[in-house]
């Protein structure tokens, strides 16, 4: 594909509520990494995806959270019983190859819980 | 501070002006990359220097680096107010985390 595309562009909920967010890849990008960021912060590593490899999950900040990749294509990110504090930007990036290469960012899906 | 914080948090300057933002961290790396983000989404990657490299550059980039001092900077030349967003540093390995640790940024702001 052209480019990293995240959907939903923008999400508002309820709290309580669960999300799914989506994550589609650059086609033949073996890495995938979810990241969040609050309003005027850096960037929170969540997950990462290495193409077969079991997931580095160290980033998830709680259990309502999950993430799966169907093999090197679409993620999705789950947020479970939505709390406001999880209320930010999520982002999506891939890499042809791990961490040492350069990732290309989606668009991002601005989370809003209410 | 966290792995690959930047300096100034926040910079002002005028249109044609110099502007140099500077990334610190703490332990080694493999490499050490710069991005861009403009108005909080989707980032951009500008520049990847790797830990055996001092200087690197792209058009009006200059980037720097020194392995003994743990810091990086980003020179941005002649700048231009299509320049203004935030700059984040990036690195990898010596944390043990299969992904990159990103600075919280340095917000520039170029003064047409």
């Amino acid at each position: 594909g052209a480019g990293v595309s995240q959907s939903p562009s923008n999400k508002v909920t309820e709290k309580g509520k669960d999300v799914e967010l989506r994550c589609d890849p650059i086609s033949g990008h073996t890495a995938l990494y979810w990241y969040r960021q609050r309003l005027g912060q850096g960037l929170e590593f969540l997950i990462y995806f290495q193409g077969n490899s079991a997931p580095d999950k160290s980033g998830l900040p709680s259990d309502r959270f999950s993430a799966e990749r169907t093999g090197e294509s679409v993620s999705t990110l789950t947020i479970q019983r939505t709390q406001q504090e999880d209320s930010a930007v999520y982002l999506c990036a891939s890499s042809r190859l791990g961490n040492t290469d350069t990732q290309y960012f989606g668009p991002g899906t601005r989370l809003t819980v209410l | 501070s966290q792995q690959g914080e930047e300096d100034p948090q926040a910079l002002s300057i005028q249109e044609g002006e110099n502007a140099t933002m500077n990334c610190s961290y703490k332990t080694s790396i493999n490499n050490l990359q710069w991005y861009r983000q403009n108005s909080g989404r989707g980032l951009v990657h500008l520049i990847l220097i790797r830990s055996n490299e001092r200087e690197k550059h792209s058009g009006r980039l200059r980037v720097t680096l020194d392995t003994s001092k743990k810091s990086s900077s980003l020179l941005i030349t002649a700048s231009r107010a299509a320049d203004t967003a935030s700059y984040f540093c990036a690195t990898d390995g010596g944390t043990g985390r299969r992904a990159l640790t990103f600075g919280s940024g340095t917000r520039l702001q170029v003064q047409p």
